[in-house]
């Protein structure tokens, strides 16, 4: 069955300090998409990025990157230079083929705080 | 360009009393999504949309929980006798195309609190 974790609940750091949010996952499928959204206090779901299971390249947008492992299920996100505005929960997300739906399996999220 | 609206975006309900949340998806979006978000947990899947076509309603809670999408646009998510347990933030979100090609928009939710 496809599964998400993501072991950090909640993270704070210094603004300026680089942080990265830990995303493990599990499937038995060999073609698969992660996901990464923001939630900010407002609620919304802010797409961040997608990646496909069979292109492995990390991918570096302004202050953040992503790095994907599939040797070990893992989906990290960073974000360098953390500004307070970075202050939300982040959730990353697996879609699941079954029934050719393609519905997300999210992870319970990462709070961070980042503190001025 | 306007994203994914719901209405309404707070909503108080009695125990048993009937619900109705509304979805408006992106203009030309062919797929719908409704997601079910308790407090402190990630999004949980309820039902999917493809234009009217509901293909897959296996997340829905109990048979109090309809869905329905008649024209292929907006969508409206429909609780009856609502439930203590009911309380949550319910997210619709829209894609473009058909799965898996396209990422899911999501709107800003409907709170549900039932007293």
């Amino acid at each position: 069955a496809q599964k998400v974790t993501q072991a950090q609940t909640e993270i704070s750091v210094v603004e300026k300090e680089d942080v990265t949010l830990d995303c493990v996952y599990e499937t038995r499928d060999t073609t698969y998409y992660l996901f990464w959204y923001k939630q900010p206090p407002s609620g919304e779901l802010v797409f961040l990025i997608r990646r496909n299971s069979f292109d492995e390249q990390n991918e570096i947008s302004g202050r953040y990157s992503w790095n994907f492992q599939k040797s070990t299920s893992s989906f990290n996100f960073t974000i360098t230079a953390s500004q307070v505005v970075d202050s939300a929960v982040y959730f990353c997300a697996l879609s699941d083929p079954t029934s050719g739906t393609y519905k997300y399996i999210f992870g319970t999220g990462t709070r961070l705080k980042v503190l001025a | 360009g306007a994203g994914v609206s719901q209405s309404p975006r707070y909503k108080v309900a009695k125990r048993g009393q009937d619900v109705a949340l509304r979805c408006d998806p992106i203009s030309g979006h062919v797929s719908l999504f409704w997601y079910q978000q308790a407090l402190g947990q990630g999004p949980e899947f309820l039902t999917y949309f493809q234009n009217e076509a509901q293909l897959d309603k296996s997340g829905l809670p109990s048979d109090r929980f309809f869905a329905e999408r008649p024209e292929g646009s907006v969508s409206t998510l429909k609780i009856q006798r609502t439930q203590q347990e009911d309380s949550a933030v319910y997210l619709c979100a829209s894609s473009l195309a058909r799965p898996p090609f396209n990422e899911q928009f999501f709107g800003p939710g409907t709170r549900l609190t039932v007293l």
